[in-house]
């Protein structure tokens, strides 16, 4: 069966400081990948989707960036967080050599308060 | 571009008393439409989907959602909520072959079950 690992559950970072929050998928191959942010009382916002290796789609202009140095690897990043950066993060996957099923897979999230 | 609109931000409801989440979602073309649940920091988990077929479909937790392709609708229903259905309810769309495969959300539906 599929299973998708994200870490860390919680960070608390200082402003200017660095990030990388990691996604990890098992039980499927080529999947395609995506980075939501959650904010505080709003919806999910669609960050960046890979269809494949180092192939990366930002949705919205930020202070964040997406890589998939793997096939089942994928990461959030940034070199300096900002206040506005403060969120929940999901990390989800779809579709993959052998998965016929249409829907999207989510992690536990990252709660991550930038202070 | 597909974009979904749930009407409601928050729903209080009686313990054992019915609940309708309201969902509308604007596409020119096909679409797979999903709902998900999201309890409080935690990732999302599926509910149910429409792909195709029957317009009525049933879920898990004793929720259903009716299709209504005239309305551009999907609205999700249970006959009688308990306690624990106290979360965050999210609407979603999808088009098929649409670049990178992405869902989009709408903003979300808190339901509180009060006893």
């Amino acid at each position: 069966s599929q299973t998708i690992h994200q870490w860390p559950a919680t960070l608390v970072q200082p402003v200017g400081s660095p990030l990388s929050l990691e996604c990890t998928v098992e039980g499927t191959s080529n999947p395609n990948l995506y980075w939501y942010r959650q904010a505080a009382g709003r919806g999910l916002q669609l960050l960046f989707y890979s269809v494949g290796i180092g192939q990366i789609s930002s949705e919205v202009p930020q202070n964040l960036s997406a890589s998939r140095p793997q096939d089942r690897q994928f990461i959030l990043s940034s070199k300096k967080l900002l206040l506005s950066d403060s969120g929940f993060y999901l990390c989800a996957w779809r579709g993959g050599q052998g998965f016929t099923g249409t829907e999207a897979f989510f992690g536990q999230g990252t709660r991550l308060t930038v202070v | 571009a597909q974009s979904v609109t749930q009407l409601d931000s928050q729903v209080p409801v009686f313990e054992e008393a019915p609940v309708e989440l309201r969902c509308n979602y604007s596409s020119s073309v096909s679409v797979y439409l999903f709902w998900y649940v999201q309890y409080p920091n935690q990732g999302l988990q599926l509910l149910l989907k429409y792909l195709s077929g029957s317009t009525l479909v049933k879920g898990i937790n004793g929720f259903e959602a009716e299709f209504n392709k005239s309305q551009t609708s999907f609205h999700l229903r249970k006959p009688s909520v308990h306690i624990s259905d106290t979360a965050e309810y999210f609407c979603a769309v999808s088009v098929g072959g649409a670049a990178g495969n992405k869902l989009t959300f709408g903003g979300g539906t808190r339901v509180l079950v009060k006893p």
